[in-house]
């Protein structure tokens, strides 16, 4: 079975421009979460996509947004970049029902957005 | 809010000695523990997880982990590192009520020849 992939896997923006991370999670998986990870602030979440609905947020200001389509493929954008928003983002999937506590997320290799 | 400590940020240890990453984590509910490894240029990868049951939990490439109630502890263990065990390790909990999980800083593991 395939694993989690994201595209692309490098990224090099210019401050102001907006930026689209792709991933597909591994099939059947209907739950896909994204998280940040950057040297000062360790890995932080940032939301997760259940069946099209975003159904947790982390603590990021609006700029950061996602959406998961009917395949569970999910997008996150990043609009206005600044430099801090460099960073390696990093995806999972999971097989997550409606109501379940626990769930084994299962990691994509990430996409490393450099911010210039 | 829960949160996760990581005392050591890095760790050198001789290859076949043995190592100890620390984790303490701070909820007021039950919680689900985690280690997830991370390898240069890739994603984390679980290690082992404790939701229930016996305290000491058996992981993946012979690294074990005791969870410890009283001490809000859950630290990593293994009696004989090897080269390939260098690697960025993270302790991470979910409670029962929240989605996401919290992620320690995570301790980076240099394993000498």
């Amino acid at each position: 079975k395939a694993g989690v992939t994201q595209t692309p896997r490098y990224l090099i923006k210019t401050r102001g421009q907006q930026v689209t991370l792709s991933c597909s999670p591994i099939s059947g998986h209907r739950s896909v979460s994204w998280y940040q990870q950057t040297p000062g602030q360790g890995l932080q979440f940032l939301f997760e996509y259940f069946s099209e609905t975003q159904r947790n947020k982390g603590n990021f200001p609006g700029r950061f947004s996602g959406r998961q389509f009917s395949n569970s493929r999910s997008e996150m954008n990043v609009s206005t970049l600044e430099l801090g928003d460099s960073a390696l983002y990093l995806c999972a999937s999971s097989l997550a029902f409606e109501g379940t506590l626990y769930y084994e997320q299962y990691f994509g290799p990430g996409t490393r957005l450099t911010v210039t | 809010a829960q949160s996760v400590t990581q005392l050591d940020s890095q760790v050198p240890v001789f290859e076949e000695a043995p190592v100890e990453l620390r984790c303490n984590y701070s909820s007021s509910v039950s919680v689900y523990l985690f280690w997830y490894v991370q390898y240069p240029n890739q994603g984390l990868q679980l290690l082992l997880k404790y939701l229930s049951g016996s305290t000491l939990v058996k992981g993946i490439n012979g690294f074990e982990a005791e969870f410890n109630k009283s001490q809000t502890s859950f630290h990593l263990r293994k009696p004989s590192v090897h080269i390939s065990d260098t690697a960025e390790y993270f302790c991470a909990v979910k409670d029962n009520y929240g989605q996401n999980f919290v992620f320690g800083p995570g301790t980076r593991l240099s394993v000498l020849p």
